[in-house]
């Protein structure tokens, strides 16, 4: 079943601004990753964080995970219009590991 | 210098037709996986293998058989085709120790008419 649930599910903004997209999960956890996906094309690792950290930076990325809340954010900060695709976040479940659970993703739109 | 290669690319095939797909990594790994995404761009996972042996199949209709002839190396073969078979289908592999990151190949457009 699916565990991740991503927030909102479309988001447009512009150039220059920033990003935020938020992730729900429902079970425990070893760690939750994020991918991009651009249109007609795989998915891109973009960040790891396991569970027992808190905040991780990688660039312009910034993930946060709260594992009281089963909650993870990213953040891209100075949006570009390469940044525009759809964002996944998925789970690494502590009973089933390597087996990822993908959220519905997040469709990113930068226009310049 | 591709790390993870699927073929073909596109795929359509009528119903009731069985097609394979092949997938390839040269990043060293030992798992792969075989990945749906349907129309909705919901990912679901689907079969993985660990150095040649099956240890995740998910409720999965045996008209879908996976084949790791090695551990750089891992097809899928599907019998009977359905429409509702039409997703794209993506391979990834990763290190089972490392307990990290997937690599995902360029996926494969498949569409059953």
């Amino acid at each position: 079943s699916q565990q991740g649930e991503e927030d909102p599910q479309a988001l447009s903004i512009q150039e220059g601004e920033n990003a935020t997209m938020n992730c729900s999960y429902k079970t425990s956890i070893n760690n939750l990753q994020w991918y991009r996906q651009n249109s007609g094309r795989g998915l891109v690792h973009l960040i790891l964080i396991r569970s027992n950290e808190r905040e991780k930076h990688s660039g312009r990325l910034r993930v946060t995970l709260d594992t009281s809340k089963k909650s993870s954010s990213l953040l891209i900060t100075a949006s570009r219009a390469a940044d525009t695709a759809s964002y996944f976040c998925a789970t690494d479940p502590t009973d089933s590991w390597g087996k990822l659970q993908f959220g519905a993703g997040t469709q990113v739109v930068v226009t310049p | 210098d591709t790390a993870v290669s699927q073929t073909p690319k596109y795929l359509v095939t009528q119903m009731g037709n069985d097609k394979s797909i092949k997938c390839e990594q040269n990043l060293g790994h030992d798992t792969m996986y075989w990945y749906k995404q349907d129309s909705k761009k919901f990912l679901k996972i689907m079969f993985s293998y660990n150095n040649k042996e099956l240890i995740i199949n998910e409720t999965v209709p045996n008209r879908f058989s996976p084949k790791s002839p090695d551990k750089a190396h891992l097809n899928l073969h599907i019998n009977s085709l359905e429409l509702g078979d039409s997703a794209v289908y993506f391979c990834a592999s990763t290190d089972w120790g490392v307990k990290g990151e997937q690599y995902f190949g360029p996926g494969t457009r498949l569409t059953v008419t």
